[in-house]
């Protein structure tokens, strides 16, 4: 069965310090992921993905992530945290080859202080 | 470019009524998802569909059922809602695996 955990709810960083949300899954095939990102009141779009290939990707707004398959993690970082950058943010696994299920983890709410 | 389109974004609901949230995308994607996301529990999975005239169950299917009588189009049926079932519903679509999902806006269901 595939899952997905991400270690700590809520995460409060100052402004400008860098932004690390921790996310590991299990899967027993090679693994899609994906970060998506949820503003109050509104869905989740899309932050970054990794499908194959290139073990760091980059995404919108600064962000990126490693894919390291001895860890079973898929971490996101942004070197200097915004105001802007305030929300929820969800991990997520491929489910299978067919269908594309994706599997959320819990969510990690990012606080940004001043 | 539209996306994914969802109606309401806000119903109330007494417990024992029924409802359709209503979902649309014009992507011409063949996969579409329900979501229903709950404070501190992540999105669980509804009900899917990976064409016309094809669906299946999730995570959560209890309480409600789907239909997909054409590419665009993804209704959720909620039969004798139960405050259980209050919670925001994310609509989603996809087109191949690796692509991610594009999301609606949700709807913001409260069952009293």
């Amino acid at each position: 069965a595939q899952s997905v955990t991400q270690l700590g709810s809520h995460v409060s960083v100052s402004e400008g310090a860098l932004v690390l949300l921790r996310c590991n899954y299990s899967s027993s095939v090679p693994p899609y992921l994906f970060w998506y990102v949820q503003y109050p009141n509104q869905g989740l779009q899309l932050l970054l993905k990794y499908t194959t290939g290139a073990t760091l990707v980059k995404g919108i707004n600064g962000f990126e992530a490693e894919f390291k398959k001895s860890e079973t993690s898929f971490h996101l970082t942004k070197p200097s945290a915004h105001m802007s950058d305030a929300a929820e943010y969800f991990c997520a696994v491929n489910l299978s080859q067919g269908a594309q299920k994706l599997v959320f983890g819990q969510g990690t709410r990012l606080t940004i202080n001043p | 470019n539209a996306g994914v389109t969802q109606t309401p974004k806000f119903r109330i609901l007494k417990i024992g009524q029924s409802m359709t949230l209503q979902c649309t995308q014009d992507m011409n994607h063949n996969y579409m998802y329900w979501y229903r996301q709950d404070p501190g529990m992540g999105l669980k999975l509804i009900y899917y569909s990976v064409g016309a005239g094809i669906t299946d169950k999730g995570e959560v299917p209890n309480g409600y059922n789907v239909s997909r009588s054409t590419t665009e189009d993804f209704p959720l049926r909620l039969e004798l809602a139960a405050p259980s079932q209050t919670s925001v519903y994310f609509c989603a679509s996809s087109s191949l695996r690796g692509r991610g999902y594009t999301f609606g806006s949700g709807t913001r269901l409260t069952v009293v």
